[in-house]
């Protein structure tokens, strides 16, 4: 069954770095997502993107971050100037059509 | 303001015990309503959704929900829990047009031998 993957798995990086998160979503599906969990709280929206564009985005999601399908297949969220309270899950999803989003494991981040 | 209310934040039922996860909305729109589990290092799996017609939805793995618009409520159901069936789960509604869930707080779900 196809699936939603994301690397890395955990990413460890200091204050101020920037970071680059990695999802391959389902290779047919059409809409695409980035969500975050910060440790204990709820999992939030941050970004939708379709037709290589962003087409919703939450408050949360400020100049710092950005995101990207640079080749087809990956779908990208970067984090120019990471800040400690950005330690969170985040997780990729994606959707071919009908409401239906399918997420990946999640990438833990975790910024020193 | 849209939002999504699990008020058990953990529950611990028996093993062949039956269960039953709260989920509370608010939308001021009809709602497309949705359940997903989250097993340790896995992503968000999709157990069943709702979104018109019959009120009671069947999903994976045994589960059920049924919607109540009177109670804005969309409570997940299991007969018979299994010991594999111990994970996080999380109720969530879709906002249409901006094509995003909006999530609970998630419940805990431990299961005793």
């Amino acid at each position: 069954e196809p699936e939603v993957t994301q690397t890395p798995s955990h990413q460890v990086t200091q204050m101020g770095q920037e970071v680059i998160l990695r999802c391959v979503p389902i290779s047919n599906h059409l809409y695409f997502y980035w969500y975050r969990q910060i440790l204990g709280q709820k999992v939030e929206f941050l970004v939708s993107f379709y037709n290589n564009e962003i087409s919703e985005k939450s408050e949360i999601f400020d100049d710092q971050f950005s995101v990207e399908r640079p080749d087809g297949s990956n779908f990208t969220l970067k984090i120019r100037s990471t800040k400690l309270e950005d330690s969170a899950m985040y997780f990729c999803a994606s959707e071919l059509a009908g409401y239906e989003q399918y997420f990946g494991p999640g990438t833990r981040l975790t910024v020193t | 303001a849209q939002s999504v209310t699990q008020p058990d934040i953990h529950i611990t039922v028996s093993e062949g015990a039956s269960l039953e996860l709260r989920c509370n909305y608010s939308y001021g729109a009809t709602p497309y309503l949705f359940w997903y589990v989250q097993s340790p290092g896995q992503g968000l799996q999709l157990l069943l959704k709702y979104f018109s017609g019959d009120t009671l939805v069947q999903g994976i793995k045994g589960f059920e929900a049924e919607f109540k618009r009177s109670q804005s409520s969309f409570n997940l159901r299991k007969p018979s829990v299994h010991w594999s069936d111990a994970a996080e789960y999380f109720c969530a509604v879709l906002i249409e047009g901006a094509q995003k869930l909006v999530f609970g707080q998630g419940t805990r779900l431990t299961i005793n031998p």
